[in-house]
This record gives C-alpha cells, sequence and structure tokens, in this order.
C-alpha cells in the first residue's frame, strides 16, 4: 500500500460526460502527478502539481483539466468524453529528497460506453 | 517519438532461473532510470532505480544496468519466483523541476513454476 489513495475506483460514463477523479497524496507529500495507462500501453505522462501550483504539462487534451487544492489532494476533470479516452488514470506522489521515486494510487479505471 | 522503449512485450521463464528485461531510451538528458512492477488492478510499485553516473545497482534478488553509451538498461531477476510474473516498466526521468517519468510500454513476465 503505497499511501496514496484514488476515488473512484471505478467509472462508467458515457460519451460527451464530464467527470472528475481524485487523488489523495500521502501525508506531507507536496507533489500530485496524473498518468494515464491506456489499454496494454505504458503510462503517459498528463499533468504534475506541486504545492497547488502547476510544475509541469505532458500530452494532456484541452477537454481535460486538473488543480491542487489547499489540502493538497488533487482533482483530474475530464469532460467530453470520448471512447478513446477509456482508460486508467493514476496518480502519483514522490517524497523529499527522493524526488524521482514516485509512489503510485491504485488508479481509476475510467470505461466510456 | 517513444523516448523509452521495451520491445519485448512479453517474457516466460522457469522458477528459479534468471530472468532480464531490457530497456531502451533515446533521449541523452535522461539521468534517473526506475523499473516499477504492477500487477492487474493496482498501481505500479517501485521496484529498483539507478543513476545516470551509476551502472550497478543491486537489491536483492533484483540487479539494474546501466550502459550509457548504448542507452540501454536491464532488469536482472536471480532466481525468479513465480510471485514475480507480474508486468514489469521501465522508466526514466530527466532531473529538471518536475521529475516526471517517462515510461516503456511494459514487459509481461511469467515464472513458470
Amino acid at each position: 500500500d503505497s499511501g496514496v489513495t484514488q476515488t473512484p475506483k471505478h467509472l462508467i460514463t458515457a460519451t460527451g460526460q464530464r467527470v472528475t477523479l481524485r487523488c489523495s497524496p500521502r501525508s506531507g507529500d507536496l507533489s500530485v502527478y496524473w498518468y494515464q495507462q491506456s489499454l496494454d500501453q505504458g503510462l503517459q505522462f498528463l499533468i504534475h502539481y506541486y504545492n497547488g501550483e502547476e510544475r509541469a504539462k505532458g500530452n494532456i487534451l484541452e477537454r481535460f483539466s486538473a488543480q491542487q487544492f489547499p489540502d493538497l489532494h488533487s482533482e483530474l476533470n475530464l469532460s467530453s468524453l470520448e471512447l478513446g479516452d477509456s482508460a486508467l488514470y493514476f496518480c502519483a506522489t514522490n517524497k523529499a529528497g527522493a524526488y524521482n521515486e514516485q509512489f503510485f494510487g491504485p488508479g481509476t479505471r475510467l470505461t466510456v460506453l | 517519438d517513444q523516448q523509452v522503449k521495451q520491445n519485448s512485450p512479453s517474457l516466460s521463464v522457469q522458477e528459479g532461473r534468471i530472468s532480464i528485461l531490457n530497456c531502451d531510451y533515446t533521449n541523452s538528458m535522461f539521468d534517473y532510470f526506475l523499473w516499477y512492477k504492477k500487477y492487474p488492478a493496482e498501481g505500479p510499485t517501485f521496484l529498483i532505480s539507478i543513476s545516470s553516473i551509476k551502472d550497478k545497482n543491486e537489491d536483492g534478488r533484483f540487479t539494474v544496468f546501466l550502459n550509457k553509451s548504448a542507452k540501454h538498461l536491464s532488469l536482472h531477476i536471480v532466481p525468479s519466483q513465480p510471485g514475480d510474473s507480474a508486468v514489469y516498466f521501465c522508466a526514466a526521468s530527466r532531473g529538471d523541476s518536475s521529475y516526471k517519468l517517462i515510461f516503456g510500454s511494459g514487459t509481461r513476465l511469467l515464472v513458470r513454476p
């Protein structure tokens, strides 16, 4: 157990809808990274927040947005959903002094029908 | 542009033998490399890492080798155990202000009893 929590575990929705995925880092961790894993592929970096500020952005679609709140939890918002958005979405954190090593949550499986 | 590549989608090894998983990268700016292990329905779990200033790092049954001139790294598992059966991801980071990870597509390891 990494100590990183994600909700919900599963999400089934329809095309065109909007969903919000939530991530809570471990106590004291300031960073939240979001990754997307499509079927049988590697994890693709989406976005990184550090202490409430956006630090880096990857190949994140304009329909997707994220934010990190003062209590350091983060939300990933996906809108105008398409079938191709079906994937596993993971968040991760790292700790001071070992920034390279990230600890992942259990993921949210999104299915768009 | 796939900066981190795992060209073997699967590997099958007999219990007790050595498992060797390979990874190639193209970006010479990467300075830290990691291996993650992933079971179905779980998030990736950190396994072992190596800095670009080293060529070997060992942790119990797991050893990672880095060949910077060839832009190649490998993970050796000795002896392999059935519980090692999982998908293994190679990842790299640049050590910039974000420390975001770039992942390979994974290798599915099956250790046969």
